[in-house]
Formats: structure tokens, C-alpha cells, sequence
């Protein structure tokens, strides 16, 4: 059973300040990571994807894979209440198009 | 920016009736996906089709359950008798490889 943990929080940072938010994995076969960002009600949206292992950024984001430890992160920058939603963290393995889904961080920025 | 588009955005429906969902994928992609979200749950998939078949499914999609391109632009998701516990959004995705998914804005079905 491939298992992807998130802590549900929520997070709760100040305007401005980096949040980070982590995810666990226990399958190391596992090739592909995705962040998604959802707000309450709505359909996830893909935010970053990262393949290798290291920091891929975009914007305010920066995801961060380490494939020895099994964990993947995102930072957010300059965090802003339009941030406030729920993370989800979503791990794909070799031989399968399907990724598991983590059950999010809620992120709350507050001004 | 291309989008997945889905309808209706809202089903209510009684149990043990039959309920199509619709999705339009965007529209050079080739992969196609149905999710469900139970409020306050995650993300659970579904299946997977490409090439015009079912390339993966999970447990949750079983007998009742079937998907179909009618034509070159639609992917359904069909549930022949609905319980209470179909009682979730459906979530359609679709993806030009077989990697990064975007997901249209969702079904919330009801059953009652």
C-alpha cells in the first residue's frame, strides 16, 4: 500500500513570511511529485512538479525533493492570504500513470 | 489557457438511479481520468483511459461504475445505480502525457 503523509495542520503564518510544507512518501520507486493547491469547494490545481532530485522554483514557490529521506516539500515565499487553501501533496511510482494523493496541509496566512 | 470543462456542476439524484457525469478534456490530451473527493476526505482515483480503453482502475471503481468517449471531445462517467455513499465530487482530469493532471472544476453529486 503506497502511503503519502501530510501533516493536516493547519499551518498558520504571518503575511510575508515562508511557509513550508512537507510530505512523506514510503514508496521509493516513486518517480514523479506533484503539489496541488485546493481551495474549500473547489478542484485542485497543480501548482509544481518536480522529477529530480534538489529545488525547483517557480515564483514564490520552490519544491524540494529528497529521494533518500523519501520527503517533498514546498516553500512559499512572501506568503499572502490568497494562499490560504489546502496543499496537497500527490506521488506517482514507475509503471503507473496514477499518483497518490496526500490528505493536505490547510495553510492559513493571516494579514 | 485551455481548461477541463465538467457537467453539471451540481446532480441531485435518488438512490439507485443512474447519474452521467461529463467531462470535456482539454483538448490534445491524451490521458483521461475520473476522481472522487468525499467531503473532508482526499483525493481518491478512480480509473484511467487512454487509447480508448481502461488503462487502470482502483477497487472503488467496480461494476456499477463505467466510462466511455463517445466521441472525440466527451469522456462520461456513468453510475448505473447510486447509493448514498456515492455522495462526493467527481473530479475529471486529463493530461497531454502520462505525468503533470489537470483537473476540471467538478461534480458535486448528492444522492438521496
Amino acid at each position: 500500500q503506497k502511503e503519502v503523509e501530510q501533516n493536516s495542520g493547519p499551518l498558520s503564518v504571518p503575511e510575508g513570511a515562508i511557509a513550508s510544507l512537507n510530505c512523506t512518501y514510503s514508496d521509493r520507486g516513486s518517480q514523479s511529485f506533484f503539489w496541488y493547491r485546493q481551495y474549500s469547494g473547489k478542484s485542485p490545481e497543480l501548482i509544481m512538479f518536480i522529477y529530480s532530485n534538489g529545488d525547483k522554483e517557480d515564483g514564490r514557490f520552490t519544491a524540494q525533493l529528497n529521494k533518500a529521506s523519501q520527503y517533498v516539500s514546498l516553500l512559499i515565499r512572501d506568503s499572502q492570504p490568497s494562499d490560504s487553501a489546502t496543499y496537497l501533496c500527490a506521488v506517482k511510482g514507475g509503471g503507473s500513470y496514477i499518483p497518490t494523493f496526500g490528505r493536505g496541509t490547510s495553510l492559513i496566512v493571516h494579514p | 489557457e485551455p481548461e477541463v470543462t465538467q457537467t453539471p456542476s451540481h446532480q441531485v439524484t435518488q438512490m439507485g438511479q443512474e447519474v452521467i457525469l461529463r467531462c470535456v478534456p482539454i483538448s490534445n490530451h491524451l490521458y483521461f481520468y475520473w476522481y472522487r473527493q468525499i467531503l473532508g476526505q482526499k483525493v481518491e482515483f478512480l480509473v484511467s483511459f487512454y487509447n480508448n480503453e481502461i488503462s487502470e482502475k482502483s477497487e472503488i471503481f467496480d461494476d456499477q461504475f463505467s466510462v466511455e468517449r463517445p466521441d472525440g471531445s466527451n469522456f462520461t462517467l456513468k453510475i448505473r445505480s447510486t447509493k448514498l455513499e456515492d455522495s462526493a465530487m467527481y473530479f475529471c482530469a486529463s493530461s497531454r502525457t502520462s505525468s503533470e493532471q489537470y483537473f476540471g472544476p467538478g461534480t458535486r453529486l448528492t444522492v438521496t
